[in-house]
């Protein structure tokens, strides 16, 4: 079956450290890949996509490679922002299975100035 | 921009009540999704809508009914709430299944808590 399995938080960075959220995927077919972040009180929203093998999705300075070979979309950025403090969620999506996701349970960041 | 709308941001009910959530896309997508969302469990889907009048089982229906008699709108229903059932409910929409899969875009949430 389809599964997303994403690292546990929750994560604490100092403000312009380097970040990597691990998430690995197991899937039937060939996916999708989404992050979406979710800001305190709010919805979920899309950050990036990918939707084939080594394509390299990217956004506000994340990005993320869709790697087939070892089957995960790490999300990396650079120099984080006290404002990127969020939830990331990491998700699939396949052809076959309609337009159902599936997540990962999320990963908190804070990052403190 | 596509916009989800939900009904309710916070409600407080009581154990045994109807409740209903309701949410409602601008976007004409045919796709609707309730989720919900608990900590270190991430979102789990309850119900989703590929039409008007059609709806399918997620990975946790029991204790929750939906309906959509209208493209836009896709209601969630506790038919009898519990307190297991205190959660943050989000609502979400895409475009139909062909060509894709698509991005799902979600609303706000409703933070349910049951008494």
């Amino acid at each position: 079956g389809n599964s997303v399995t994403q690292m546990e938080g929750p994560v604490t960075l100092s403000e312009e450290a380097f970040l990597t959220i691990n998430c690995t995927y197991t899937a039937t077919g060939y996916p999708s890949l989404f992050w979406y972040v979710q800001y305190p009180g709010e919805g979920l929203q899309l950050l990036l996509k990918a939707t084939k093998a080594d394509d390299k999705g990217s956004n506000k300075g994340f990005e993320a490679t869709y790697r087939k070979e070892t089957t995960s979309f790490h999300l990396e950025k650079g120099s984080v922002q006290v404002s990127d403090s969020a939830v990331y969620f990491c998700a699939l999506s396949e052809r076959n299975t309609g337009n159902q996701f599936y997540f990962g349970t999320g990963t908190s960041l804070t990052v403190i100035p | 921009d596509v916009k989800v709308t939900q009904s309710s941001r916070y409600l407080v009910k009581r154990t045994g009540e109807k409740v209903f959530l309701e949410c409602v896309q601008d976007m004409d997508h045919e796709n609707m999704f309730w989720y919900r969302q608990d900590p270190g469990l991430g979102l789990r889907l309850i119900y989703f809508s590929y039409d008007v009048k059609m709806k399918e089982k997620g990975d946790i229906p029991e204790g929750y009914s939906v309906s959509r008699e209208k493209k836009e709108r896709f209601s969630l229903i506790l038919e009898s709430a519990s307190t297991n059932q205190t959660s943050m409910y989000l609502c979400a929409s895409s475009p139909p299944g062909q060509g894709g899969p698509w991005t799902q875009y979600f609303g706000p949430g409703t933070r349910l808590l049951v008494l």
